[in-house]
């Protein structure tokens, strides 16, 4: 049974880059399979997909929000990462990262990390 | 906004039977699967049927996903309190930037 473990700092300040690590473990993050994504939710509000990427490196990115996210993987640590640039407070949120399959379900989610942006 | 319509909330009384509806249009759900997530209180969501109408090991019988040209429902019978959460509809959207899209979720209370 894979696991998902989101690491990061708690706090960023505005207009500055928001960095977040996925460590995976109980398999191999090098699944043909899968794509490992990052889903995040604002305080007492829904959830917001924002993107995936595969171990080869192909990336999916929510329009919304691509022209300021980034995601790459470290195979050799059985990890991937977000980086959100220029954030505001609108970028608040609690941030989970998902095993997701295909463009069809995420399974499992990470506990989430809650990333607050404020100077 | 959400790209996907559920209502924002649900009610029952225990060992009752809710529907949850999750509205979208031939661009998502007409073209995709539809997975279904419960959120429990402080907790993360949780996978609970995917592919319209699966459910993943360890899922009751009690709760059972369709869907119908643009529309998917969630049904949970025989409810219990702990079945109080909130409940997300997703899937894929093609529509010239695919992207995964979700519902706004609904809530059940049990009443």
């Amino acid at each position: 049974q894979q696991q998902l473990q989101e690491s990061g700092p708690g706090l960023v300040k505005p207009s500055e880059t928001l960095s977040l690590t996925c460590s995976v473990s109980g398999g191999s993050i090098k699944s043909t399979s899968y794509y490992w994504g990052w889903i995040r939710q604002p305080p007492g509000k829904g959830l917001e997909w924002i993107g995936s990427i595969h171990y080869r490196g192909s990336t999916h990115y929510n329009p919304s929000l691509k022209s300021r996210v980034a995601m790459s993987v470290d195979s050799s640590k059985n990890q991937f990462s977000l980086k959100l640039t220029s954030v505001t407070a609108a970028d608040t949120a609690i941030y989970y990262c998902v095993r997701q399959y295909g463009d069809y379900w995420f399974d499992p989610w990470g506990r989430g990390t809650l990333v607050a942006v404020s100077s | 906004q959400s790209v996907l319509t559920q209502p924002p909330s649900v009610s029952a009384a225990p060992g009752q039977k809710v529907t949850i509806s999750c509205s979208g249009t031939s661009s998502n759900i007409g073209n995709s699967y539809v997975s279904w997530y419960q959120q429990l209180p402080g907790t993360a969501p949780k996978l609970l049927v995917y592919d319209n109408n699966k459910r993943p090991s360890g899922i009751p019988d009690r709760f059972s996903g369709s869907k119908s040209g643009t529309s998917a429902t969630l049904a949970i019978t025989g409810l219990q309190t702990g079945d109080e959460a909130v409940y997300y509809c997703g899937t894929w959207d093609s529509n010239l930037n695919a992207y995964w899209v979700f519902g706004g979720g609904t809530k059940v209370t049990v009443l």
